[in-house]
């Protein structure tokens, strides 16, 4: 079957860290991969996506490979900011989609 | 980009009583709307999709007696929870998704509806 394995949280970081959210999944076909963050109180709000091996989605200064053969989708950001502080949700679409479990990100000053 | 909204974004209701929630793509024409429900802290879980004129599917363990879904037209989805219970407290979130053609059919979220049965 189709599913998303995301890193637990919480994930704690100083302003300007390296950040890596790990993502694998699974997947009988040829998915999309996403990434989605939400705020509290809010909704979902999509960060970035790749449709397809080797693709690169990117911003905001994120960005994650489509990487077929280790079947990742790693998230990963330079220098993050206190701003960033929110959960982050791994997801492939396959007719409908699949989310990982999410992983909270939070950033101290 | 393709815009979502839901209404309302809070609802507080007594138990036993019925709630509507709305889902409108404002700008696109949605043929394929989701139902998400989400916990405190965890993932969200695919409740039914919709498609516009036709009968909802709903993912296995959702009581679609509990939870009327209804995609009337091509721009609104309507869930209902009926005779709400404090477990069904929760968020709600919808998707749509556009399947014009030539378009990646991507789905958009709305921003969510809090639910508190009380």
């Amino acid at each position: 079957g189709n599913s998303v394995t995301q890193m637990e949280g919480p994930v704690t970081l100083s302003e300007e860290a390296f950040l890596t959210i790990n993502c694998t999944y699974t997947a009988t076909g040829y998915p999309s991969l996403f990434w989605y963050v939400q705020y509290p109180g809010e909704g979902l709000q999509l960060l970035l996506k790749a449709t397809k091996a080797d693709d690169k989605g990117s911003n905001k200064g994120f960005e994650a490979t489509y990487r077929k053969e280790t079947t990742s989708f790693h998230l990963e950001k330079g220098s993050v900011q206190v701003s960033d502080s929110a959960v982050y949700f791994c997801a492939l679409d396959f007719n409908k989609f699949y989310f990982g479990s999410g992983t909270k990100l939070n950033v101290k000053p | 980009g393709a815009v979502v909204s839901q209404h309302p974004s809070w609802v507080i209701c007594k138990s036993g009583t019925s709630v509507k929630i709305e889902c409108r793509s404002l700008d696109f024409q949605a043929t394929t709307m989701f139902w998400y429900r989400q916990f405190p802290k965890q993932s969200l879980m695919l409740m039914a999709t919709s498609n516009e004129g036709s009968k909802a599917t709903y993912e296995q363990g959702v009581e679609k007696d509990k939870f009327l879904i209804n995609h009337a037209s091509l721009t609104l989805s309507t869930l209902t929870v009926t005779s709400a219970h404090p477990e069904d407290s929760s968020f709600y979130i919808c998707s749509a998704r556009d399947h014009r053609e030539g378009i990646y059919n991507e789905q958009f979220f709305g921003p969510g509806t809090r639910l508190t049965v009380l």
